[in-house]
Order: structure tokens, then sequence, then C-alpha cells
């Protein structure tokens, strides 16, 4: 299978701790994307880190790349119960239009 | 708004009746797909379209065709459904240019059900 694996699976927090996902991918890539899809409803694109860059944030997001180890972690800061959600990371590989998913880490953010 | 619009979002059919659900993006883009999502197995790509009249199948392409004669319009036919087929289903959007440093846009779902 292409697909990525993340891990953890799924991820029980207090709000206002930090959440950290990770994922692993096995091609080279052009660039990886994290996606977030609430409960049975359409994913939403959050980031994009190309395969140049090591490290990006947005807002209370940060992701860093390694593309030597092929990995990939999302950092969600102060989390708030409306964080909730799944957790998707997808790569893209340079010669292709194809986003390959990872199989998404559950995230419950506890108020 | 852009947007990605699917139709229709709950679906209940019998097997071996042909339906089609059908997608529509507003956004000009490329390449459009489809995508599965089943538990423990992630999303899954069953046919993607590079342009109008340009489609190739994805990763579970067996039991399900797709067309693209307009560039907004991507649908999705499943001729003879059959419960395995019983799935939530995305369509999704992008610009085109291989490896390009683009989102994707998802529609808001398609939750099919055959008995």
């Amino acid at each position: 299978s292409q697909q990525g694996e993340e891990d953890p699976q799924a991820l029980s927090i207090q709000e206002g701790e930090n959440a950290t996902m990770n994922c692993s991918y096995k091609t080279s890539i052009n660039n990886l994307q994290w996606y977030r899809q609430n409960s049975g409803r359409g994913l939403v694109h959050l980031i994009l880190i190309r395969s140049n860059e090591r490290e990006k944030h947005s807002g209370r997001l940060r992701v860093t790349l390694d593309t030597s180890k092929k990995s990939s972690s999302l950092l969600i800061t102060a989390s708030r119960a409306a964080d909730t959600a799944s957790y998707f990371c997808a790569s893209r590989m340079d010669s292709s239009y194809k986003l390959i998913f990872g199989s998404g880490t559950r995230l419950l953010v506890r108020p | 708004e852009a947007q990605v619009t699917q139709n229709p979002r709950y679906l209940i059919t019998v097997t071996g009746k042909k339906l089609t659900v059908t997608c529509s993006q507003n956004m000009n883009h490329e390449y459009m797909s489809w995508y599965r999502q089943d538990p423990g197995l992630g999303l899954r790509q069953i046919y993607y379209s590079m342009n109008v009249e340009v489609t190739d199948k994805g990763d579970v392409p067996e039991g399900y065709k797709v067309s693209r004669k307009e560039k907004r319009n991507f649908p999705l036919i499943l001729e003879s459904p059959s419960p395995n087929q019983t799935s939530l289903y995305f369509c999704a959007s992008s610009l085109g240019g291989t490896g390009s440093s683009t989102e994707a846009f998802f529609g808001q779902g398609t939750r099919l059900t055959v008995v």
C-alpha cells in the first residue's frame, strides 16, 4: 500500500495542552499537507510544507518535516475543545498529481 | 465562495440499481478526484482527472466509472452498486501541475448505503 502511517491513532488531551501527531510516508515527496476532518464531514486543508522546508507555523499549528526519515509532525498548541477532529497527513510526490493520505489521528480535546 | 459541491449528501439504494453522485467545483481547477473513506482504511483514491476528457484509475477503481466532459463537473457513476461499495465518498479538486504545491478542496461527502 502507498498509504502513510499516522501515530497515534487516537489522542485524548485536556483543553490547553499541546497535541502532537506524527506521520510517516514512503516515497520522496514534493510537499506534505495536513488536513482536518470533523466527524463525517469533508477534509479542510490546514497547512502545507514543501520538501525543502523543515518547519512551518500557522497560528497555533507547527509542522516539521524530516525528509531523511520520511516523517512529519503536527503540533497544535494550547488546544481547544473545537480542535476535536481527525487529522490526516497527505504527501504529494514530485511527478504526480496524487495525494497519498495517512491513516489519520483522532484527537479528542476534553473541556 | 470557492467550493466543491457534492450531491446527494446521503443515499440509500438497492444492489444493482445504477446511481450517479455529482461533483462540481467553481475554482477552475484542472485536477479532480474521487475518494472513498472506510473505517480503518483511511482515504483511498478511486479515479482522478487531470483535465477535460482525461481520466485515470486510482487505487480502488473496480465497480466505478467517471467522466469529465466539462472542467467543473466530475460525476462518479456506480453502474451496478454492491454492498461493499457502502462507504463515505469525497470529491476533491486542486490546481494542476505535477508536484503542485497547492491544497486540495474537498466536498462535504456523500454517505452511500447499498442494501
